[in-house]
């Protein structure tokens, strides 16, 4: 079964560093989504794509945080610099299409920032 | 603002009971609704979903329910098993680009 692949699983660095994730959605999705999962909360959305566009990112702190998927394929969030705050599960799920609700999630990055 | 939550943060059953995962939502304009399990260190795994024009839909040993006079959505999970033990989400689209918002979360343990 495909399934949504990230890169590091986990990822320990000091504030102030930069860090950065990798997401490969399932083949053929055109829509992907990066999450900030708190520990006890729901995932809140970060950035979403349809194809190399960025459809959303209004609760992306762009001050620190970018994103892109430069070949409407695999994406990268990025962090710099990295606040104690950052500290979460970065989710990365994708979607067949902009219209579609069925989401699938990868196994998220853990990130914890000292 | 709008926002989708939960009543109970945890829940204890025993094995082979049911269980009812509450939920509420607060914006009525919602057409749609996701439920997703998290089990620990893993990414939410799409369970069940209900549009608005349905009070009900079941699926294997999981049904749904909806009401939308007090806006409250419900997950029963029939004769739980172990591997039901999770954190379980609902969730309702938000906006143009269905990016969805998600509820704090029910931890369900089950008890041997």
């Amino acid at each position: 079964e495909a399934e949504v692949a990230q890169s590091p699983r986990y990822k320990i660095t000091e504030k102030s560093q930069a860090v950065a994730f990798w997401c490969d959605p399932i083949s053929g999705h055109a829509t992907l989504y990066w999450y900030r999962q708190i520990l006890g909360q729901g995932p809140e959305l970060l950035v979403q794509f349809q194809d190399e566009s960025v459809v959303d990112d209004s609760q992306l702190p762009k001050d620190r945080f970018s994103a892109e998927r430069l070949k409407g394929v695999d994406s990268t969030l990025k962090i710099q610099p990295a606040e104690l705050g950052d500290s979460a599960m970065y989710l990365c799920a994708s979607s067949l299409a902009l219209g579609s609700y069925e989401q699938y999630f990868g196994p998220g990055t853990r990130l914890t920032v000292t | 603002g709008e926002s989708v939550g939960l009543h109970l943060p945890t829940l204890s059953v025993q094995e082979g009971d049911n269980s009812i995962i509450n939920c509420a939502y607060s914006n009525s304009a919602s057409d749609y609704f996701i439920w997703y399990k998290q089990e620990s260190g893993k990414g939410p795994q799409f369970i069940i979903d209900i549009r608005s024009n349905m009070d009900k839909r079941q699926g294997q040993r999981v049904t749904v329910l909806l009401n939308k006079t007090v806006k409250h959505l419900s997950l029963q999970i029939a004769a739980t098993q172990p591997g039901d033990s999770a954190v379980y989400f609902c969730a309702e689209p938000r906006g143009y680009g269905q990016n969805f918002v998600f509820g704090p979360g029910t931890r369900l343990s089950v008890l041997p």
